[in-house]
């Protein structure tokens, strides 16, 4: 089982630019979420999706899109890179989007760095 | 705002010995609580998941405690081995929304 899949890996962009960091789940999960992780500053809760055409905010949406077109997919857009956007992401997934199963399933990261 | 502490120190230990973990939080009502773990370089992985009215849990070598009039949970790590070393991370969640402390790394030295 693949679980959940995060491409790039490794992403150097330039203020301005624009990119797509994917993920994708081969769980039929409801849930899927993406985060950031910064040093002393824990996993923050950006974006998150409760099934297919369902999306809302999470703590620091600004800055970043999403759409679930898709059970499997959740991609989440930087439409414009600033260099504060340098980060750690990582998309997760869970069975239920009523939270009642709680286990939430973590990609591998995509390390994103904004110069 | 919601917020959730962890040690910011790390932890160090002796191998064979408890390792405990402090998780506090304030403004929040969770669901549950749970507990994961996440190596350098890579995504936390789940260990354990605790329920706003249930005192305790035990999954092998570990043990979670949660006290909702405190809001403190306690992970405990018993017998520990240098292969628990790591960053563990507590994370609460209500609603839709799982909100995570910043974790506290653990060091077991043989």
């Amino acid at each position: 089982n693949a679980g959940v899949t995060q491409t790039p890996k490794f992403q150097v962009l330039k203020t301005g630019q624009s990119m797509t960091l994917q993920c994708a789940q081969d769980m039929n999960h409801e849930y899927m979420s993406w985060y950031r992780q910064d040093p002393g500053m824990g996993l923050r809760l950006i974006h998150y999706s409760v099934g297919a055409g369902i999306t809302d905010q999470g703590e620091v949406p600004n800055g970043y899109n999403v759409s679930r077109s898709t059970t499997e997919d959740f991609p989440l857009r930087l439409l414009s890179a600033a260099p504060s956007q340098t980060s750690v992401y990582f998309c997760a997934s869970r069975l239920g989007a009523s939270g009642i199963d709680g286990e939430l399933f973590f990609g591998e990261g995509s390390r994103l760095t904004v110069l | 705002s919601q917020k959730i502490e962890q040690n910011s120190e790390a932890l160090n230990i002796q191998e064979g010995k408890t390792a405990t973990l402090t998780c506090n939080y304030t403004n929040y009502s969770p669901a549950y609580l749970q507990w994961y773990r996440q190596d350098p370089g890579r995504g936390p992985v789940f260990l354990l998941l605790i329920r706003e009215n249930e005192k305790e849990k035990r999954k092998e070598r570990l043990k979670v405690t949660f006290d909702t009039t405190l809001k403190q949970s306690l992970f405990h790590i018993t017998a520990s081995q240098p292969a628990d070393s790591a960053t563990y991370l507590c994370a609460l969640t209500g609603g839709f929304k799982t909100i995570f402390g910043a974790g506290t790394r653990l060091f077991v030295k043989a």
